[in-house]
Protein backbone atom coordinates (compact mmCIF):
# COMPACT_ATOMS: atom_id res chain seq x y z
CA UNK A 1 0.00 0.00 0.00
CA UNK A 2 1.52 3.06 -1.48
CA UNK A 3 1.13 5.99 1.93
CA UNK A 4 3.19 8.94 -0.59
CA UNK A 5 1.32 9.45 -3.92
CA UNK A 6 2.88 11.73 -6.33
CA UNK A 7 1.30 12.77 -9.94
CA UNK A 8 2.22 13.10 -12.71
CA UNK A 9 5.22 10.36 -13.09
CA UNK A 10 6.81 12.80 -15.60
CA UNK A 11 6.36 16.59 -16.58
CA UNK A 12 7.99 18.48 -19.47
CA UNK A 13 7.55 22.57 -18.98
CA UNK A 14 9.46 25.36 -20.62
CA UNK A 15 12.05 27.38 -19.10
CA UNK A 16 9.91 30.26 -17.75
CA UNK A 17 7.03 28.31 -16.62
CA UNK A 18 5.71 26.68 -13.54
CA UNK A 19 6.12 23.59 -12.55
CA UNK A 20 3.31 21.88 -10.43
CA UNK A 21 4.26 18.64 -8.71
CA UNK A 22 1.28 16.78 -6.73
CA UNK A 23 1.73 14.44 -3.75
CA UNK A 24 -1.29 13.26 -1.80
CA UNK A 25 -0.82 10.67 1.25
CA UNK A 26 -2.93 8.09 3.27
CA UNK A 27 -1.86 8.57 7.13
CA UNK A 28 -3.31 11.69 8.91
CA UNK A 29 -0.57 10.85 11.60
CA UNK A 30 2.33 12.59 9.36
CA UNK A 31 3.28 15.57 9.89
CA UNK A 32 6.66 16.33 8.21
CA UNK A 33 6.66 16.77 4.35
CA UNK A 34 9.90 16.91 2.64
CA UNK A 35 10.56 17.07 -0.96
CA UNK A 36 13.63 15.77 -2.42
CA UNK A 37 15.59 16.37 -5.60
CA UNK A 38 17.76 13.80 -7.51
CA UNK A 39 19.62 14.62 -10.33
CA UNK A 40 21.47 11.53 -12.37
CA UNK A 41 24.09 9.62 -10.26
CA UNK A 42 23.73 11.32 -7.12
CA UNK A 43 21.26 10.76 -4.33
CA UNK A 44 18.47 12.91 -3.66
CA UNK A 45 18.60 15.90 -1.81
CA UNK A 46 16.31 18.02 0.73
CA UNK A 47 15.11 21.10 -1.57
CA UNK A 48 12.18 22.19 1.22
CA UNK A 49 9.91 20.69 3.39
CA UNK A 50 6.75 21.86 5.32
CA UNK A 51 4.90 21.31 8.57
CA UNK A 52 1.67 20.44 8.94
CA UNK A 53 0.80 23.12 11.09
CA UNK A 54 1.60 25.40 8.12
CA UNK A 55 -0.23 25.65 4.99
CA UNK A 56 2.80 27.17 2.67
CA UNK A 57 6.14 27.54 2.51
CA UNK A 58 8.34 29.51 0.39
CA UNK A 59 12.25 29.15 -0.53
CA UNK A 60 12.96 31.43 -3.62
CA UNK A 61 11.62 29.33 -6.66
CA UNK A 62 10.11 26.93 -4.83
CA UNK A 63 7.01 26.67 -2.85
CA UNK A 64 5.05 23.85 -0.92
CA UNK A 65 1.31 24.31 -0.72
CA UNK A 66 -0.03 22.19 1.90
CA UNK A 67 -4.00 21.71 2.23
CA UNK A 68 -4.16 19.15 5.32
CA UNK A 69 -8.10 18.48 5.21
CA UNK A 70 -7.32 17.34 1.63
CA UNK A 71 -4.08 15.48 2.35
CA UNK A 72 -2.84 16.83 -0.53
CA UNK A 73 0.23 19.51 -0.91
CA UNK A 74 1.97 20.72 -4.38
CA UNK A 75 5.60 22.05 -4.99
CA UNK A 76 5.58 24.82 -7.26
CA UNK A 77 8.58 25.87 -8.76
CA UNK A 78 8.24 28.98 -10.69
CA UNK A 79 10.74 30.59 -13.64
CA UNK A 80 11.78 26.98 -14.50
CA UNK A 81 15.28 26.71 -15.72
CA UNK A 82 16.75 24.06 -17.55
CA UNK A 83 18.92 23.09 -14.26
CA UNK A 84 15.85 22.36 -12.18
CA UNK A 85 15.47 19.15 -14.84
CA UNK A 86 15.34 16.41 -11.82
CA UNK A 87 13.68 13.76 -10.25
CA UNK A 88 11.53 15.18 -7.34
CA UNK A 89 9.93 12.84 -4.20
CA UNK A 90 7.19 13.77 -1.82
CA UNK A 91 8.21 11.73 1.58
CA UNK A 92 6.30 12.27 4.67
CA UNK A 93 7.05 11.02 8.26
CA UNK A 94 5.29 10.42 11.84
CA UNK A 95 6.19 12.62 14.86
CA UNK A 96 8.98 10.98 16.50
CA UNK A 97 9.72 8.61 14.09
CA UNK A 98 12.43 9.56 11.70
CA UNK A 99 11.71 7.40 8.76
CA UNK A 100 10.13 8.59 5.74
CA UNK A 101 7.51 7.44 3.01
CA UNK A 102 8.86 8.29 -0.03
CA UNK A 103 6.47 8.88 -3.04
CA UNK A 104 7.89 6.89 -6.54
CA UNK A 105 9.12 10.36 -7.98
CA UNK A 106 8.23 12.87 -10.33
CA UNK A 107 10.65 13.43 -13.56
CA UNK A 108 10.67 17.12 -14.18
CA UNK A 109 12.25 17.84 -17.80
CA UNK A 110 12.43 22.00 -18.42
CA UNK A 111 13.05 22.79 -22.02
CA UNK A 112 14.84 25.84 -22.71
CA UNK B 1 32.79 18.11 5.93
CA UNK B 2 32.12 14.93 4.26
CA UNK B 3 29.01 13.55 3.51
CA UNK B 4 27.89 9.91 3.15
CA UNK B 5 30.32 8.36 1.17
CA UNK B 6 29.16 4.45 -0.15
CA UNK B 7 31.70 2.09 -2.03
CA UNK B 8 31.68 0.90 -4.34
CA UNK B 9 29.55 2.95 -6.74
CA UNK B 10 29.22 0.33 -9.16
CA UNK B 11 28.94 -3.27 -8.80
CA UNK B 12 28.50 -6.18 -11.22
CA UNK B 13 27.77 -9.72 -9.68
CA UNK B 14 26.77 -13.40 -11.13
CA UNK B 15 23.59 -14.53 -10.38
CA UNK B 16 23.99 -16.69 -6.91
CA UNK B 17 26.98 -14.37 -5.83
CA UNK B 18 27.91 -12.57 -2.96
CA UNK B 19 28.22 -8.64 -2.85
CA UNK B 20 28.61 -6.39 0.19
CA UNK B 21 28.19 -2.36 0.07
CA UNK B 22 30.05 -0.09 2.50
CA UNK B 23 28.84 3.47 3.38
CA UNK B 24 30.36 5.64 5.58
CA UNK B 25 27.44 7.78 7.06
CA UNK B 26 27.86 11.66 8.21
CA UNK B 27 30.37 11.96 11.45
CA UNK B 28 28.13 12.33 14.41
CA UNK B 29 25.01 11.06 13.31
CA UNK B 30 22.90 8.45 14.76
CA UNK B 31 20.47 7.41 12.16
CA UNK B 32 21.41 5.38 9.12
CA UNK B 33 19.53 4.13 6.16
CA UNK B 34 19.49 1.80 3.71
CA UNK B 35 17.58 1.86 0.47
CA UNK B 36 17.10 0.25 -2.66
CA UNK B 37 15.72 2.56 -5.54
CA UNK B 38 14.40 1.30 -8.90
CA UNK B 39 12.52 2.92 -11.12
CA UNK B 40 9.31 1.04 -10.84
CA UNK B 41 8.95 0.73 -6.94
CA UNK B 42 10.59 4.25 -5.77
CA UNK B 43 12.55 4.05 -2.76
CA UNK B 44 11.94 1.64 -0.57
CA UNK B 45 13.76 0.77 3.07
CA UNK B 46 15.44 -2.10 3.54
CA UNK B 47 16.81 -1.52 7.34
CA UNK B 48 16.94 1.87 9.84
CA UNK B 49 19.28 1.77 12.93
CA UNK B 50 19.65 4.52 15.18
CA UNK B 51 23.31 4.79 17.68
CA UNK B 52 23.96 1.49 15.78
CA UNK B 53 20.70 -0.65 16.60
CA UNK B 54 18.27 -2.44 13.93
CA UNK B 55 15.49 -0.52 14.17
CA UNK B 56 13.61 -1.44 11.53
CA UNK B 57 14.24 -4.74 8.98
CA UNK B 58 12.20 -4.14 5.68
CA UNK B 59 10.23 -7.49 5.69
CA UNK B 60 10.36 -8.14 2.41
CA UNK B 61 13.78 -8.30 1.99
CA UNK B 62 14.93 -10.08 5.44
CA UNK B 63 15.70 -13.17 3.80
CA UNK B 64 18.50 -12.16 1.67
CA UNK B 65 19.36 -8.97 2.65
CA UNK B 66 21.37 -8.44 5.80
CA UNK B 67 22.64 -4.48 7.56
CA UNK B 68 24.66 -4.26 9.85
CA UNK B 69 26.88 -1.41 11.54
CA UNK B 70 30.27 -2.16 12.63
CA UNK B 71 30.39 0.70 14.62
CA UNK B 72 28.69 4.24 14.62
CA UNK B 73 31.40 5.02 11.25
CA UNK B 74 30.42 2.13 8.99
CA UNK B 75 27.98 -0.23 7.72
CA UNK B 76 27.48 -2.94 5.11
CA UNK B 77 24.49 -4.47 2.93
CA UNK B 78 25.42 -7.87 2.28
CA UNK B 79 23.07 -9.65 -0.35
CA UNK B 80 23.63 -13.20 -0.22
CA UNK B 81 22.60 -15.07 -2.77
CA UNK B 82 22.17 -12.40 -5.53
CA UNK B 83 19.63 -12.72 -8.21
CA UNK B 84 18.70 -10.86 -11.05
CA UNK B 85 15.60 -8.79 -9.45
CA UNK B 86 18.03 -6.96 -7.13
CA UNK B 87 19.22 -5.15 -9.66
CA UNK B 88 18.81 -1.49 -8.70
CA UNK B 89 20.81 1.18 -6.93
CA UNK B 90 21.70 0.60 -3.30
CA UNK B 91 21.12 4.33 -1.18
CA UNK B 92 22.67 4.54 2.13
CA UNK B 93 21.62 7.56 4.12
CA UNK B 94 22.00 9.61 7.49
CA UNK B 95 20.32 12.14 9.98
CA UNK B 96 21.64 13.35 13.31
CA UNK B 97 17.92 11.30 14.34
CA UNK B 98 16.85 14.30 16.51
CA UNK B 99 13.04 13.22 16.54
CA UNK B 100 10.95 13.23 13.20
CA UNK B 101 11.49 15.70 10.68
CA UNK B 102 15.19 16.18 10.69
CA UNK B 103 16.84 16.06 7.48
CA UNK B 104 18.22 13.00 5.73
CA UNK B 105 21.28 13.08 3.33
CA UNK B 106 22.05 10.68 1.09
CA UNK B 107 25.23 9.09 -0.70
CA UNK B 108 25.75 9.12 -4.25
CA UNK B 109 24.39 5.20 -4.55
CA UNK B 110 26.34 2.01 -5.83
CA UNK B 111 24.08 0.52 -8.64
CA UNK B 112 24.33 -3.16 -9.06
CA UNK B 113 23.83 -5.13 -11.61
CA UNK B 114 23.18 -8.57 -11.40
CA UNK B 115 23.43 -11.11 -14.35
Amino acid sequence: QQQVRQSPQSLTVWEGETAILNCSYENSAFDYFPWYQQFPGEGPALLIAIRSVSDKKEDGRFTIFFNKREKKLSLHITDSQPGDSATYFCAASIPGYQNFYFGKGTSLTVIP
Amino acid sequence: DAGVTQTPRHEVAEKGQTIILKCEPVSGHNDLFWYRQTKIQGLELLSYFRSKSLMEDGGAFKDRFKAEMLNSSFSTLKIQPTEPKDSAVYLCASSTGQGGGTEVFFGKGTRLTVV
